[in-house]
């Protein structure tokens, strides 16, 4: 089955600094990489997505890129801010049934 | 905007007990799935259901089964609580197929005691 790899599991940034989160993933037919936010005590979010047809995507700070040769696409955050602190979970999308499988999550901690 | 609701925010349950844990989903989605998020270990998947009465295991079912009588509505069983069974529980929905993000409902923190 499908194994997602994320890295690093904690991140420390000055705030107005670039953040980048990387994963990997084993399965090559994986076709759909989202990318959630999870704040403290809450539910994970969707915060951007990208599809096996595209090699980037970007939504005001926030940008994803996919390598497909490599099999491993990133998360950017540019010029983070305070509110930006959260768990961040790299998924991808394979199989007949369209298993989502997660990484373990970054921890990012934006400091004033 | 599409709502998840899991039926109690924390539950605790005595070893050897049956335990279920109850989703909704209001958004006629067809597929959905159970999570368990521990510490270091991000999100696991336990089991998910693509249709009516039909269900997958996902990563880590031992110990639990799960009921998908209605479209709306998906439920984990644990059939006889184990100490190692305690974790946060996250259901999540997904309307159309996979290329569309999950629709996380809010957890149960499960303590087995």
């Amino acid at each position: 089955g499908e194994n997602v790899e994320q890295h690093p599991s904690t991140l420390s940034v000055q705030e107005g600094d670039s953040a980048v989160i990387k994963c990997t993933y084993s399965d090559s037919a994986s076709n759909y990489f989202p990318w959630y936010k999870q704040e403290l005590g809450k539910r994970p979010q969707l915060i951007i997505d990208i599809r096996s047809n595209v090699g980037e995507k970007k939504d005001q700070r926030i940008a994803v890129t996919l390598n497909k040769t490599a099999k491993h696409f990133s998360l950017h955050i540019t010029e983070t801010q305070p509110e930006d602190s959260a768990v961040y979970f790299c998924a991808a999308t394979s199989g007949g049934y369209q298993k989502v499988t997660f990484g373990i999550g970054t921890k990012l901690q934006v400091i004033p | 905007d599409v709502k998840v609701t899991q039926s109690s925010r924390y539950l605790v349950k005595r070893t050897g007990e049956k335990v279920f844990l109850e989703c909704v989903q209001d958004m006629d989605h067809e597929n959905m799935f159970w999570y368990r998020q521990d510490p270091g270990l991000g999100l696991r998947l336990i089991y998910f259901s693509y249709d009516v009465k039909m269900k997958e295991k996902g990563d880590i079912p031992e110990g639990y089964s799960v009921s998908r009588e209605k479209k709306e509505r998906f439920s984990l069983i644990l059939e006889s609580a184990s100490t190692n069974q305690t974790s946060m529980y996250l259901c999540a929905s997904r309307g159309g197929w996979g290329n569309s993000p999950l629709h996380f409902g809010n957890g149960t923190r499960l303590t087995v005691t």
